[in-house]
């Protein structure tokens, strides 16, 4: 039963670029969670998805979205990256339907934004 | 914005010591949980405790939450060196279903 994957595990960009993270769930987990965790800081939520829609959002700029698909796998998009984007980026995910608390997470993508 | 912070930032024990970390938050939360990260890669979920409960236990971890204090501990018990790591709490906020805060961690070592 593989656990939740990310891709890729590393990823250099120029200020100015865009990203795409991708994010496939734990099998039978529906809901999708996205963090950016600065070095030395906690998670920070960025959103969460389920049923292929935005259900949450937390305190970052539109230059963050995010899509979900029919599989439930997800990606995260940073447009017009900053130097200050460059982070750890989680993905978690969960079952909506047995309350959502207990996420499980990946191994994360080290974004270095130059 | 931070919702919960973990107390000390630090801690470093010698292996087979007791650990006490504990978390602070500031408003009223459906279920507190506890994550370990080590060396900056994924979290893995510890023990959730909901805001009716007052103690768990798993293994060699207590959680304790005392909800008229906003606050929670956790205890590692008869450390050991693969217990190294940062610990961090999560709310689940009453008034923001589904969305977890995180606090800032505690990082722990253990001395051999």
């Amino acid at each position: 039963d593989a656990g939740v994957t990310q891709s890729p595990t590393h990823l250099i960009k120029t200020r100015g670029q865009q990203v795409t993270l991708r994010c496939s769930p734990k099998s039978g987990h529906d809901t999708v969670s996205w963090y950016q965790q600065a070095l030395g800081q906690g998670p920070q939520f960025i959103f969460q998805y389920y049923e292929e829609e935005e259900r949450q959002r937390g305190n970052f700029p539109d230059r963050f979205s995010g899509h979900q698909f029919p599989n439930y796998s997800s990606e995260l998009n940073v447009n017009a990256l900053l130097l200050g984007d460059s982070a750890l980026y989680l993905c978690a995910s969960s079952q909506m339907l047995a309350g959502g608390d207990e996420q499980y997470f990946g191994p994360g993508t080290r974004l270095t934004v130059t | 914005s931070q919702q919960g912070e973990e107390d000390p930032q630090a801690l470093s024990i010698q292996e087979g010591e007791n650990a006490t970390m504990n978390c602070s938050y500031k408003t009223s939360i459906n279920n507190l949980q506890w994550y370990r990260q080590n060396s900056g890669r994924g979290l893995v979920h510890l023990i959730l405790i909901r805001s009716n409960e007052r103690e768990k236990h798993s293994g060699r971890l207590r959680v304790t939450l005392d909800t008229s204090k906003k606050s929670s501990s956790l205890l590692i018990t008869a450390s050991r060196a693969a217990d190294t790591a940062s610990y961090f709490c999560a709310t689940d906020r009453k008034s923001s279903a589904s969305k977890i805060i995180f606090g800032s961690g505690t990082r722990l070592s253990i001395r051999p």
